[in-house]
């Protein structure tokens, strides 16, 4: 199975500031790298697939980069409404999926 | 627009069973992977099973191989988890997600998400 590795597992920051999440794979996944937004008591959004491709309607000062085993979730400039868990996912496996553990932002 | 809502969950004991479902809306559900995440409380996301868009493939998490199956009515646009032989640690809060993937080397990702229904084993 492959692990992905988060760090950190928290963090904090000020208004303003460039934040940077990374995501490690235990084995080389190429670009199958997904990473998702969670708000307290909601539902997951996705943010980045593909390891660097934006999805429609989030906000351009997120952005993914990274491939093979280890990858960035960068925000740019970090607003009040970035407070939450942040995950990665990996999505090389053919048979099972694995999270990282997350990261929590904490304004 | 594009809606997942689950539903059935609720509290069972250990060794109990239970059905969820999930309903979709807006968009082909016939032709769309479905997978289910769930995340226990205070833990993060685990990604639990999923149903292939043709074919009828399902894969599973170790965790759950064996006693839970999932399945799918492409004529009521409706996923469904059964869960089997529960345990307190299979207590989450159970999403449902809807799978895309792109055309061009077939990157897969969750786009969208239900609110979840909420499981609870215990006696």
């Amino acid at each position: 199975d492959i692990q992905m590795t988060q760090s950190p597992s928290s963090l904090s920051a000020s208004v303003g500031d460039r934040v940077t999440i990374t995501c490690r794979a235990s084995q080389s996944i190429g670009r199958y790298l997904n990473w998702y937004q969670q708000k307290r008591g909601k539902a997951p959004n996705l943010l980045i697939y593909a390891a660097s491709s934006l999805q429609s309607g989030v906000p351009s000062r997120f952005s993914g980069s990274g491939s093979g085993t280890d990858f960035t979730l960068t925000i740019s400039s970090l607003q009040p409404e970035d407070f939450a868990t942040y995950y990665c996912q990996e999505s090389y496996s053919t048979l099972m999926w694995t999270f990282g553990q997350g990261t929590k932002v904490e304004i | 627009e594009v809606q997942l809502v689950e539903s059935g969950g609720g509290l069972v004991q250990p060794g109990g069973s239970l059905r969820l479902s999930c309903a979709a809306s807006g968009f082909t559900f016939s032709s769309s992977a479905m997978s289910w995440v769930r995340q226990a409380p205070g833990r993060g996301l685990e990604w639990v099973s999923a149903f292939g868009a043709t074919g009828g493939a399902t894969y599973y998490a170790d965790s759950v191989k064996g006693r839970f199956t999932i399945s799918r009515d492409n004529s009521k646009n409706t996923l469904f988890l059964q869960l089997n032989s529960l345990r307190a640690e299979d207590t989450a809060v159970y999403y449902c997600a809807k799978e895309t993937v792109t055309s061009q080397n077939y990157y897969y990702y969750l786009d969208v998400w239900g609110k979840g229904t909420t499981v609870t084993v215990s006696s």
